[in-house]
């Protein structure tokens, strides 16, 4: 069974950073493009991040490019988002998920992040 | 960006009823579109695949059709199981884009 598991939300302040982690397993996660995708309060899904299986390629929406970096161990089954300069339109749930051609099979189960002062 | 426009925004069903969610690109996107389903406090789970490609443990009431720049999900007799919040995605260009999403309500 694939599982994702999602950790590393909390409060921060304006201008902070946190760095998310989603470790996988069922699945040979060293095979697989993973993505993170955030939901904003009440509003829609946003893609934010995608890194190659083997992370020799990764994309960013503009709305995150140059604060947040997207990166894995294999070794580990872990996916992470690094985010920095974080601000108030970052709060969010953010999902980590897997991927078979850009399609987002599997999702996990989301971990809050809220940024405020 | 490929900017996606699904309507209607909500949705009053009834149980029983057939009812069809549609999905617009703003440019093609072949058939590289795919419909997700969040039910409340879930994460989104996939539905559809490819515009119309059935996903394995989903039941067979949902389906899809389209290509290009025009798309529809069909529920064929909706259950109060599927008042939900229905995405659609496409994965044809970077960056990939979500539908603001249809909310079905209960009439």
């Amino acid at each position: 069974e694939v599982q994702l598991v999602e950790s590393g939300g909390g409060l921060v302040q304006p201008g902070s950073s946190l760095k998310l982690s989603c470790v996988a397993s069922g699945f040979i996660f060293s095979s697989y493009n993973m993505h993170w995708i955030r939901q904003a309060p009440k509003k829609g899904l946003e893609w934010i991040a995608l890194i190659y299986y083997d992370s020799s390629n990764k994309y960013y929406a503009d709305s995150v490019r140059g604060r947040f970096t997207i990166s894995r161990d294999n070794s580990k089954n872990t996916l992470y988002l690094e985010m920095n300069s974080l601000r108030s339109e970052d709060t969010a749930m953010y999902y980590c998920a897997k991927s078979t051609m850009g399609i987002f099979d599997y999702w996990g189960q989301g971990v809050m992040v809220t940024v405020s002062s | 960006d490929v900017v996606l426009t699904q309507s209607p925004a909500i949705l009053s069903v009834t149980p029983g009823e057939r009812i069809s969610l549609s999905c617009r690109a703003s440019e093609s996107v072949d058939t590289y579109l795919h419909w997700y389903q969040q039910k409340p406090n879930e994460s989104p789970r996939l539905l559809i695949k490819y515009a119309s490609q059935s996903i394995s443990g989903i039941p067979s009431r949902f389906s899809g059709s389209g290509s290009g720049t025009d798309f529809t999900l069909s529920i064929n007799g909706v259950e109060l199981e599927d008042l939900s919040i229905y995405y659609c995605q496409q994965g044809n260009s970077l960056p990939w884009t979500f539908g603001g999403g249809t909310k079905l309500e209960l009439k």
